[in-house]
Order: C-alpha cells, then sequence, then structure tokens
C-alpha cells in the first residue's frame, strides 16, 4: 500500500489535446495538493484543497484545472498545454493541523508529462 | 512570498564523510522546516523536519540545526553510504493551509 497513488505514470500529449491527471490517497488526510517537478527547479506548488477549500498559486496558467471531488480524491485537468509545462506533476496529502499548521507530505510516484 | 535558497547545488563525499546542506529563508514568519530525500526515479519522501520552537533535532545519522535569527537552517549527515546518494530538497513555510516553499535541492553523491 503506497498511501498516495497516481495515474497515468506516463502521458504524452499534443497540444490541443485534453487529457486528466489521478491522484487518491488513502491516509485519511485532510489536504491535497499538486506540485510540478522540473529540471534544475525548485518543486512548485500548483494547487492546495485543504478542508475541501481550493488554495492556489496565482500564477498558475488557466490551461491546468484541478478538481477535488472529496477528501480522498484529486484531479488535474489539462487543456491546451505548451511544451513547456512537460514536467513531473507531484500529488500529495497530508494531515494539516489547526488553522493550516504543516503536516508532513506523503507524495505519491509521480505523473511524467510530456507535451508535444 | 517565502523564497528559499539552498545550497550546494550538488555534492560529491567520498563513504563515511559528512555532508552539508545549507538553506537560507526570507519569511520571519515561517515555523516549519522539512527536509525531503528523492531517489532517483522515485518520490519525494520526508527524512527529517523542525519546528522553530527547537534549534537542533537528530534522528541517527541525521541532523538539523535551525537559527531563526540568522533565518537559516542545515541538514547533517553524518557517516555518509552510498545509499544516502540522492536529491534533498529543504523547505520553509508552514503557516498557511501547509504550504510550504521548496529550495532548488542538492544531488548528493557518496562514492564508495
Amino acid at each position: 500500500e503506497t498511501g498516495v497513488t497516481q495515474t497515468p505514470r506516463h502521458l504524452v500529449m499534443g497540444m490541443t489535446n485534453k487529457k486528466s491527471l489521478k491522484c487518491e490517497q488513502h491516509l485519511g488526510h485532510n489536504a491535497m495538493y499538486w506540485y510540478k517537478q522540473s529540471a534544475k527547479k525548485p518543486l512548485e506548488l500548483m494547487f492546495v484543497y485543504s478542508l475541501e477549500e481550493r488554495v492556489e498559486n496565482n500564477s498558475v496558467p488557466s490551461r491546468f484545472s484541478p478538481e477535488c471531488p472529496n477528501s480522498s480524491h484529486l484531479f488535474l485537468h489539462l487543456h491546451t498545454l505548451q511544451p513547456e509545462d512537460s514536467a513531473l506533476y507531484l500529488c500529495a496529502s497530508s494531515q494539516d493541523r489547526s488553522q493550516g499548521e504543516a503536516g508532513e507530505l506523503f507524495f505519491g510516484e509521480g505523473s511524467r508529462l510530456t507535451v508535444l | 512570498g517565502e523564497n528559499v535558497e539552498q545550497h550546494p547545488s550538488t555534492l560529491s563525499v567520498q563513504e563515511g564523510d559528512s555532508a552539508v546542506i545549507k538553506c537560507t529563508y526570507s519569511d520571519s514568519a515561517s515555523n516549519y522546516f522539512p527536509w525531503y530525500k528523492q531517489e532517483l526515479g522515485k518520490r519525494p519522501q520526508l527524512i527529517i523536519d523542525i519546528r522553530s520552537n527547537v534549534g537542533e533535532k537528530k534522528d541517527q545519522r541525521i541532523a538539523v540545526t535551525l537559527n531563526k535569527t540568522a533565518k537559516h537552517f542545515s541538514l547533517h549527515i553524518t557517516e555518509t553510504q552510498p545509499e544516502d546518494s540522492a536529491v534533498y530538497f529543504c523547505g520553509a513555510g508552514g503557516t498557511s493551509y501547509g504550504k510550504l516553499t521548496f529550495g532548488q535541492g542538492t544531488i548528493l553523491t557518496v562514492h564508495p
């Protein structure tokens, strides 16, 4: 049991395609995240869902659209992406304490996205 | 917002030596400082963390020190082993919905 599972592990898509990344956590956590990991760059937070409230990084383009139907599932919908969006997309979950105090992040294995 | 600088970007040591990775942060309100290890092709995993009410924390061969006045913290690995080879990320933050800002990462290579 890995705790946080992501599918697909690898995805190749054209710039006009629409695809979705899926994440599921089996840890009973109350917060889920999408991070982008590019070569030689820090892990970049894209979206947070904490207690079902969405918090986002305002620099994330609108071609990325998150969806969190419940506390165990998180999706990242992809539409008209650009080649520079090619990266590893990591999902994570945590059990945040009161007032958003940070807890340990549990990451999935990631979805390696290539945009042609 | 928070800004985290991590150095060095690469570190090469001989097995048995110590390794030190340093991070500085900008937001004095940050109160949580984790370190994650990411082996090649695998997920990042927490190896140690520290909160701002303590100055040092140890777990076997790994230790983290925090200087809140200077706004820097460091990861110390003693008696390094080849399996310590990985990318290490520091993080700072923790004051809002668990949001963390990460450093750029350090590629540690331990030569047998």
